[in-house]
């Protein structure tokens, strides 16, 4: 199965909250977890990414957790702020030398309220 | 360094006519992806192309669509006798490595 499941598809945060984004995929061999910001009319932009062998990957105010056995991975932005109102699409693929082909989930519309 | 450039960023095609979407891989980068993205939804693999040749096609449709990237020039994505259900956002990708960079997109309305 090449799924990657997404929720919630639409999220409402007060500014300087914590917002929260799941992803569960189904294919074990995947073993590339990326996040992607997009905006309307512009193209995904890379935001964080983790790989199977570590659980935690912070960068900022945007943290990875990754549970394997689960087969489940989140994002979490802390002290959200207006200007991350945007769509967040997670990621799954499996690395083959350079290249790879990314399954998306279904994307997660956040709206930021300030 | 310049990004992935895609062109045109908007393409409006009569239905049964040919589009030709073209996008340029960022410097070095020697490994170019296509995607479509149908609105409210995420986006889904096409093809995977190195130069000269075509890793990967299984996402794409049978008929009516092809991809090439030549030894000089952009990766094309062509799209024969256009439908209504071909509009969409179609976004080309490229890698140097397991990280894959997004252009800004055409988006296709089939009128």
């Amino acid at each position: 199965q090449q799924q990657v499941k997404q929720s919630p598809q639409s999220l409402i945060v007060q500014k300087g909250g914590i917002s929260i984004i799941n992803c569960a995929y189904e294919n074990t061999a995947f073993d590339y977890f990326p996040w992607y910001q997009q905006f309307p009319g512009k193209g995904p932009a890379l935001l964080i990414a983790i790989r199977p062998d570590v659980s935690e990957k912070k960068e900022g105010r945007f943290t990875i957790s990754f549970n394997k056995s689960a087969k489940q991975f989140s994002l979490h932005i802390m002290d959200s702020q207006p200007g991350d109102s945007a769509t967040y699409f997670c990621a799954a693929s499996m690395e083959r030398g350079a290249g790879n082909m990314l399954t998306f989930g279904g994307g997660t519309r956040l709206m930021v309220k300030p | 360094n310049a990004g992935v450039m895609q062109n045109p960023r908007h393409l409006v095609r009569r239905r049964g006519q040919e589009a030709r979407l073209r996008c340029s891989p960022m410097k070095g980068h020697s490994h170019v992806y296509w995607y479509r993205q149908l609105p409210e939804e995420g986006l889904k693999f096409m093809v995977y192309l190195q130069k000269e040749n075509i890793i990967d096609e299984s996402g794409m449709p049978k008929e009516r669509f092809s991809a090439e990237f030549p030894k000089e020039g952009p990766s094309i994505l062509r799209i024969q006798q256009v439908v209504r259900g071909d509009s969409a956002a179609y976004f080309c990708a490229s890698s140097p490595d397991i990280r894959a960079f997004f252009g800004q997109g055409t988006r296709l309305t089939v009128v």
